[in-house]
């Protein structure tokens, strides 16, 4: 067990639809990480929070969103679901600073959208 | 610049053979070079990692080769066993925290 808690496991959508997914980072860790993971496209990296604020961005599509709450716990937004959003979506965390480099990532949230 | 090319893709090994996962980077910012190791249906979870100041870590039967100046490292699984088949991914970072993966190596033992 990493200590990263994503919920839900799995979410089944229609296209076109909204969905939530959350994260609890391992307690401590101030860096939040949101992955998505698809058979063909290995691990993309999507957004990072530090302590509640947006830290870096990668390939997020504008239709994804995300947030860092006060308790430091993660929540990403998919808008307009598509049917190329079905994936695995992983939350990791690490305690940021120099050397602390070591990312805990959670079980994962699979979309599926239909 | 900020990519992590790794091959092969896939890999088929014998119990009890050495298993080897290359890794390429551009970016000479990188200042961390960990292996993470993925299982189905679960999260990447880190299995042994590198600076580059070092040539070469050991733990158990997991060793990481890296060449600083052809920008270049490598997984080595000695005596692999079933219990590897997984997928593994190397990764590199900067700025102590941004953390770029390679694009996974799909690895399978049979015994």
């Amino acid at each position: 067990d990493s200590g990263v808690t994503q919920t839900p496991k799995h979410l089944i959508t229609a296209t076109g639809q909204r969905v939530t997914l959350r994260c609890s980072p391992r307690s401590g860790d101030l860096s939040v990480y949101w992955y998505q993971q698809s058979l063909d496209q290995g691990l993309q990296f999507l957004i990072q929070y530090y302590n509640g604020e947006e830290r870096a961005k990668g390939n997020i599509l504008e239709r994804f969103s995300a947030q860092q709450f006060p308790d430091l716990h993660s929540e990403l937004n998919l808008s307009s679901l598509e049917l190329g959003d079905s994936a695995l979506y992983f939350c990791a965390s690490s305690v940021e600073g120099r050397g602390s480099t070591e990312a805990f990532f959670g079980q994962g949230t699979r979309l599926t959208v239909v | 610049q900020q990519q992590v090319k790794q091959s092969p893709q896939s890999l088929i090994v014998q119990k009890g053979g050495i298993s080897i996962i290359n890794c390429a980077y551009e970016n000479t910012a990188f200042d961390y070079f960990p292996w993470y190791q993925q299982f189905p249906g679960k999260g990447p979870a880190l299995l042994i990692a590198i600076r580059p100041d070092v040539s070469e870590k050991k733990e158990g039967r997991f060793t990481i080769s890296f060449n600083k100046s052809a920008k270049q490292f490598s997984l080595h699984i000695m005596d692999s066993q079933p219990g590897d088949s997984a997928t593994y991914f190397c990764a590199a970072v900067y700025n102590t925290d941004k953390l770029i993966f390679g694009t996974g190596t799909r690895l399978q033992v049979f015994p």
